[in-house]
């Protein structure tokens, strides 16, 4: 089955540095791959995916890319400001009949 | 206007107790999950449905049965209620009128406390 690695664990950055997350998948057939934000205490929030016929994507500051052939993606969040400490979670997804498998989470902190 | 929606948002409860976790969304969704969060935050799925139909059923133990009345409402029982069992858990729903994928919508969890 589908396993996701994500790295690092935990990352504190200055408030308007650039965060970076990575992970890694071991199914070269997973086609899907979202990214959560879960702030203390709060649900998890879907903020940006991707599919595997794409290399990259933007949504302000935050953008992911997937490099299928190294079977990784990763996360950039640009210009942090404190509202982005959170716990952020990647997953990838085989097909519609298995579960979205999820990474172990990144806490991100953001000082200012 | 809430989006998907469960209660309770607390839960105590004694070991052996049989207690249910409702969960409802409006959002017009095909497919509502259920997810365990641990101590970790680590998110493991439990449940899939997709129109009612279980779709994934994550070797969860016999004693979680959902039940999806219709495809708005996605409920959780458990039964004889044990230590290992306390945890956060998330409802969520998606668009997905094929099968399950992955969730877009989380409930604000369940706190599950089991003394």
């Amino acid at each position: 089955g589908e396993n996701v690695e994500q790295h690092p664990s935990t990352l504190s950055v200055q408030e308007g540095d650039s965060a970076v997350i990575k992970c890694t998948y071991s199914d070269s057939a997973s086609n899907y791959f979202p990214w959560y934000k879960q702030e203390l205490g709060k649900r998890p929030q879907l903020i940006i995916d991707i599919r595997s016929n794409v290399g990259e994507k933007k949504d302000q500051r935050i953008a992911v890319t997937l490099n299928k052939t190294a079977k990784h993606f990763s996360l950039h969040i640009t210009e942090t400001q404190p509202e982005d400490s959170a716990v952020y979670f990647c997953a990838a997804l085989y097909s519609g009949n298995t579960p979205l498998v999820f990474g172990k989470g990144t806490r991100l902190s953001v000082i200012a | 206007d809430t989006a998907v929606s469960q209660t309770p948002k607390y839960l105590v409860t004694q070991m052996g107790n049989d207690k249910s976790i409702k969960c409802e969304q409006n959002l017009g969704h095909d497919t509502m999950y259920w997810y365990k969060q641990d101590s970790k935050k680590f998110l493991k799925i439990m449940f899939s449905y997709n129109n009612k139909e279980l779709i994934i059923n994550e070797t969860v133990p016999n004693r979680f049965s959902p039940k999806s009345p219709d495809k708005a409402h996605l409920n959780l029982h458990i039964n004889s209620l044990e230590l290992g069992d306390s945890a956060v858990y998330f409802c969520a729903s998606s668009q997905d009128k094929r099968v399950a994928g992955g969730p877009t919508t989380f409930g604000q969890g369940t706190r599950l406390t089991v003394v």
